[in-house]
């Protein structure tokens, strides 16, 4: 069964270090998103793309946060500088269509990252 | 803006006792609603979804019925197992608002044997 792969699992960092994750979606999937879970609380959207184009983003702290997928397939996302409040699970998700919201969103195993 | 508000947890049942989670929503429009489960150490998979008013959506003994008038998503389970010891969300998705996904700041349900 094809899968959503995130890496690293486990980022341990300090602050105002940079640090990078990684996410391969499922094959053929147009949409992807990547979201913030801070212990404790819901899944909070930061990014979103519909192929290699950004649809929304409003939610993204772009001082320190970017993101890029430039292939319209894997994903990346930076923090510079990491700060202690940016301490959570980062989850990749992928749809195969953008939009309508019904489309079923299928998650990665997140990658946890603490600042210390 | 829209919302997502579900009973707070941690929720604690003996095998095969009877399962709610509550939801309740606020949106503009009519959106899709989700039940995501997250076992320990995985990440979220959609348990169940409903597009439009008094569908109901079910999958591995668990149901919930979208209720417009109450704007309620209610999880709903007859006998659970310990294997369904994991968080639950409850999540809107619309077609409002650019189609962003929002989630409950989930429940955790413990069962014991």
């Amino acid at each position: 069964e094809a899968e959503v792969a995130q890496s690293p699992r486990y980022k341990i960092t300090e602050k105002s270090q940079a640090v990078a994750f990684w996410c391969d979606p499922i094959s053929g999937h147009a949409t992807l998103y990547w979201y913030r879970q801070i212990l404790g609380q819901g899944p909070e959207l930061l990014v979103q793309f519909q192929d290699e184009s950004v649809v929304d983003d409003s939610q993204l702290p772009k001082d320190r946060f970017s993101a890029e997928r430039l292939k319209g397939v894997d994903s990346t996302l930076k923090i510079q500088p990491a700060e202690l409040g940016d301490s959570a699970m980062y989850l990749c998700a992928s749809s195969l269509t953008h939009g309508e919201g019904e489309e079923t969103q299928y998650f990665g195993p997140g990658t946890r990252l603490l600042v210390l | 803006g829209d919302s997502v508000t579900q009973m707070e947890g941690p929720v604690t049942l003996s095998e095969e006792a009877f399962l709610t989670i509550n939801c309740t929503y606020t949106a503009t429009g009519y959106p899709s609603l989700f039940w995501y489960v997250q076992y320990p150490g995985e990440g979220l998979q959609l348990l169940l979804k409903a597009t439009k008013a008094d569908d109901k959506g079910s999958n591995k003994g668990f149901e919930a019925t979208y209720r417009k008038e109450t704007t309620s998503f209610h999880l709903e389970k007859g006998s659970v197992q310990v294997s369904d010891s994991a968080v639950y969300f409850c999540a809107l998705g619309g077609n409002t608002g650019g189609f962003k996904t929002i989630f409950g700041a989930g429940t955790r349900l413990f069962v014991k044997a």
